[in-house]
């Protein structure tokens, strides 16, 4: 069964301060590895997108990591700012005809001062 | 480009009522997406479209939820009738595919309360 799983379910860090998100997937075929931020009351904005062949992608002060051979991913934040606070899911789009995406429960992520 | 719209941003409902959900996606994007959002269950798709073609329903809860984009401009999700469970944050989301990483572009959400 495609699954993508994320930890932890929530978090919360001073202002400054580094964190790292994990998410686990097993999905196949693999396409592609989404995370995106969502605002409280907001839709998902996408922050990283890494293909198979990727292993890290940068956005600013995010880090994404992608081992396609354990299928783990990482979000990285460095110096966290209060803005940061929201929900970081992780999606995986599967191969095939269908493209389908699937997301993880997300990590809730409060930054505080 | 004003992103995707959609209405109402907020909705409140008695149980049995129909319930009708609007997207417009953004002009050009050729694929449009129903998500439900949950604190249980997070993000599902419910159902997405290809050029205005239905192309994967399987996520579409039960035949009380029926979706329909009739141009490429619009779309609508209705919930006939509505229960209490179909609570929840709808979103739909359109897409311009481009090779294997095709974007996709969330809206604000519609928060339903069947009560």
């Amino acid at each position: 069964k495609n699954q993508v799983e994320q930890s932890p379910q929530s978090l919360i860090i001073l202002e400054g301060k580094n964190c790292t998100l994990q998410c686990n997937y097993t999905v196949s075929p693999f396409s592609n590895l989404r995370w995106y931020k969502q605002d409280t009351g907001r839709g998902p904005v996408s922050l990283t997108i890494m293909t198979f062949s990727e292993n890290t992608k940068s956005n600013g002060r995010y880090t994404a990591t992608l081992d396609a051979d354990t299928k783990q991913s990482s979000l990285h934040i460095t110096a966290s700012q209060l803005s940061d606070s929201a929900s970081y899911i992780c999606v995986v789009e599967a191969g095939g005809a269908t493209n389908k995406l699937i997301f993880g429960t997300g990590t809730l992520l409060a930054v505080q001062p | 480009d004003a992103g995707v719209i959609q209405s109402p941003r907020h909705e409140v409902t008695e149980m049995g009522q129909e319930v009708t959900l609007r997207c417009k996606p953004i002009s050009g994007h050729n694929s449009l997406f129903w998500y439900r959002q949950t604190m249980m269950r997070g993000l599902e798709l419910l159902i997405y479209f290809n050029n205005n073609v239905p192309i994967d329903d399987s996520g579409m809860p039960e035949d009380r939820f029926s979706a329909k984009m009739p141009n490429a401009s619009f779309s609508t999700l209705k919930i006939q009738p509505s229960e209490p469970r179909d609570s929840a944050v709808y979103f739909c989301a359109s897409r311009a595919r481009t090779g294997l990483r095709g974007e996709q572009y969330f809206g604000p959400g519609t928060r339903l309360t069947v009560t």
